[in-house]
């Protein structure tokens, strides 16, 4: 079966700290993806990234980096200085073919000014 | 602009009362699901649909339906046998299936009084 762990229920950090958000996850099939979501105050869920599990190349996008080792099964996400607009609640969620998308109970992250 | 659409946004029902919850995109997508989230908690799947006049129960469909009559609608009725319907709603839509990103709408917000 599959699931997706996030261990850290709340993180409070100041403003301008880096911060990482761990994802573990569990599945026993060989092609899959992961994502990251950001849900804010409003309740959307934005959409960050997927990632297939062939592709283990680290990426960068502005002040997000996500890091994905299959040897630990984890898909971490770091937010360089922060800012209090990365205050929400952040998501992390897996898929493989003939199954729906799993998500992890996710992260709050309050950023203080 | 292309996008999901949720109405309404705030839901306000009376115990034993039927409602329905609308969504709707433009995103030419082929499935279509429906999450429930309770306050602090992560997303748990309702339903989703692949295709047109097809879907399929999640991990808590009872108390609920839908139907897909058509490609672009997917809407959910909450039933008076859902014993504990107050909670946020979110529906999404994915191109081709279970490892496509799923894009999310606004949500919905129903109290049951």
């Amino acid at each position: 079966a599959q699931k997706v762990t996030q261990a850290q229920t709340e993180i409070s950090v100041v403003e301008k700290e880096d911060v990482t958000l761990d994802c573990v996850y569990e599945t026993r099939d060989t092609t899959y993806y992961l994502f990251w979501y950001k849900q804010p105050p409003s309740g959307e869920l934005v959409f960050l990234i997927r990632r297939n599990s062939f592709d283990e190349q680290n990426e960068i996008s502005g002040r997000y980096s996500w890091n994905f080792q299959k040897s630990t099964s984890s898909f971490n996400f770091t937010i360089t200085a922060s800012q209090v607009v990365d205050s929400a609640v952040y998501f992390c969620a897996l898929s493989n073919y003939g199954q729906n998308f799993v998500f992890g109970p996710g992260t709050r992250l309050s950023v203080l000014p | 602009d292309g996008g999901i659409t949720q109405s309404p946004k705030y839901l306000f029902r009376k115990e034993g009362q039927n409602v329905t919850l609308s969504c709707e995109q433009n995103l030419n997508h082929d499935a279509m699901y429906w999450y429930r989230q309770d306050p602090g908690q992560g997303l748990r799947l309702i339903y989703y649909s692949q295709i047109v006049n097809d879907f399929q129960k999640g991990d808590i469909a009872e108390g609920y339906s839908v139907s897909r009559e058509k490609k672009e609608s997917f809407p959910l009725t909450v039933t008076s046998a859902q014993k504990n319907p107050t909670a946020f709603y979110l529906c999404a839509s994915a191109g081709t299936g279970p490892t496509d990103t799923q894009y999310f709408g606004p949500g919905t917000r129903l109290t049951v009084l």
